[in-house]
């Protein structure tokens, strides 16, 4: 089955610097990469996602890039703000049965000190 | 308009009772999925529906959870004789047809005790 791997596992920066976080994945048949952020006792929320027939996607201060022949894509965040602090999880998507199964990577915390 | 809620909130439950989670998409989405989320994890899959039809349950860890859509909107996720290892938030999350991103509700965070 598929594998993701995620790091950093934390991740702490100061307002305003930019923040990097990368994935890998194993399965060749996922095709779909979404990030989610999560905050304390809530449910994830997408924040960004990628197909695969797409090298790179900007939302405003929001970039995701993937590289399908290396396996691994990753997520930038510039002018980080103290509201940014939350665990991001990458994740990639395989298909079944009409939708995407996502399979997740462990979660990076990521703080944002004002 | 109103998210995808999720009910209880919080189950603590002696090892060896059953417990039933329930999962209120929202309005219209087709599309309804349950992940498992140990702390300090990330979200891991159990099944997925589309309508009433389960077209994926290859997540499920045991033949004691088990999970039902019979009318293709509310969503109910049964653990049988719980044990201490079940302790986790349960996620539940819809889609509309035809779209990839997922809302997720809040979970359920049970406890076996």
């Amino acid at each position: 089955g598929e594998n993701v791997e995620q790091h950093p596992s934390t991740l702490s920066v100061q307002e305003g610097d930019s923040a990097v976080i990368k994935c890998t994945y194993s399965d060749s048949a996922s095709n779909y990469f979404p990030w989610y952020k999560q905050e304390l006792g809530k449910g994830p929320q997408l924040i960004i996602d990628i197909r695969s027939n797409v090298g790179e996607k900007k939302d405003q201060r929001i970039a995701v890039t993937l590289n399908k022949t290396a396996k691994h894509f990753s997520l930038h965040i510039t002018e980080t703000q103290p509201e940014d602090s939350a665990v991001y999880f990458c994740a990639a998507s395989r298909p079944s049965g009409g939708s995407y199964i996502p399979t997740f990577g462990r979660g990076t915390s990521l703080i944002v000190h004002p | 308009g109103a998210g995808v809620s999720q009910s209880p909130r919080y189950k603590v439950a002696k090892r060896g009772q059953d417990v039933a989670l329930r999962c209120d998409p929202i309005s219209g989405h087709v599309s309804l999925f349950w992940y498992q989320q140990a702390l300090g994890q990330g979200p891991e899959f159990l099944t997925y529906f589309q309508n009433e039809a389960q077209l994926d349950k290859s997540g499920l860890p045991s033949d004691r959870f088990f999970a039902e859509r019979p009318e293709g909107s509310v969503s109910t996720l049964k653990i049988q004789r719980t044990q201490q290892e079940d302790s986790a938030v349960y996620l539940c999350a819809s889609s509309p047809r035809g779209a990839f991103t997922e809302y997720f509700g809040p979970g359920t965070r049970l406890t076996v005790t």
